[in-house]
């Protein structure tokens, strides 16, 4: 079955670590996205990336790092530079210019 | 004036009841439309993009004001399983100097109740 697969679902790390988010697509897509949603808040982009080994920031890049090596897949690193890191973090893919399919997202708690 | 804006609700609407809501955004040079679909502590999915002349896809339709600036979205002969939040989300034109070109709304929250 084709589709976006985010890993762990649900990630607890102490502060002051860095911790990788993964994400991996089987659909062929070219552009792959990186968002933040907070409990009553709406998403908020932090990377994406059309093409392999190009990626752009999005609204809320400071304390986040991404690659884009491979088409398939996009991790995201959250450093200790990201003040507020508890947060529901979804990955999604798309042909260009075309509605995004998202991954079942991961739920990462900083304590 | 926000980008793309929603009413957060919640909307309570009785089981079998038709709702409707809509979704405003500021750029008129906006090129394409989707509503989707978030329920609690889940991803989002896509429920219909949203074309110029209108679009039905059973009990949902989905229709664009240009000349207003908003789409909307109708739900008719509503179940308890459509409780969910819908975000409006809107696509203008690739910039290809840093924007992906793609705003979403905080969500309309939807509570159909029996």
């Amino acid at each position: 079955d084709g589709g976006i697969t985010q890993s762990p679902k649900y990630l607890f790390r102490k502060e002051g670590q860095n911790v990788t988010l993964s994400c991996e697509q089987n659909l062929n897509h070219d552009a792959m996205y990186w968002y933040r949603q907070d409990p009553g808040q709406g998403l908020r982009l932090i990377y994406y990336s059309q093409i392999v080994n190009d990626f752009q920031k999005g609204d809320i890049a400071e304390g986040y790092s991404v690659s884009r090596e491979k088409k398939e897949s996009f991790p995201l690193t959250v450093t200790s530079a990201q003040k507020n890191p508890t947060a529901f973090y979804l990955c999604a893919s798309s042909r260009l210019q075309e509605p995004l399919h998202f991954g079942n997202g991961t739920r990462l708690t900083v304590t | 004036r926000k980008e793309v804006e929603q009413d957060p609700g919640p909307f309570n609407v009785p089981e079998g009841a038709t709702v409707a809501f809509n979704c405003t955004y500021s750029n008129s040079a906006s090129q394409s439309f989707f509503w989707y679909r978030q329920d609690c502590r889940k991803e989002p999915k896509l429920l219909m993009s949203v074309y110029s002349s209108g679009n039905e896809d059973g009990r949902f339709t989905a229709q664009l004001n240009r000349a207003s600036q908003y789409i909307s979205l109708l739900i008719r002969d509503s179940k308890l399983s459509d409780s969910a939040t819908y975000l409006c989300v809107v696509r203008g034109m690739y910039s290809g100097g840093g924007a992906d070109g793609l705003t979403f709304g905080k969500g309309t929250h939807l509570i159909i109740q029996p």
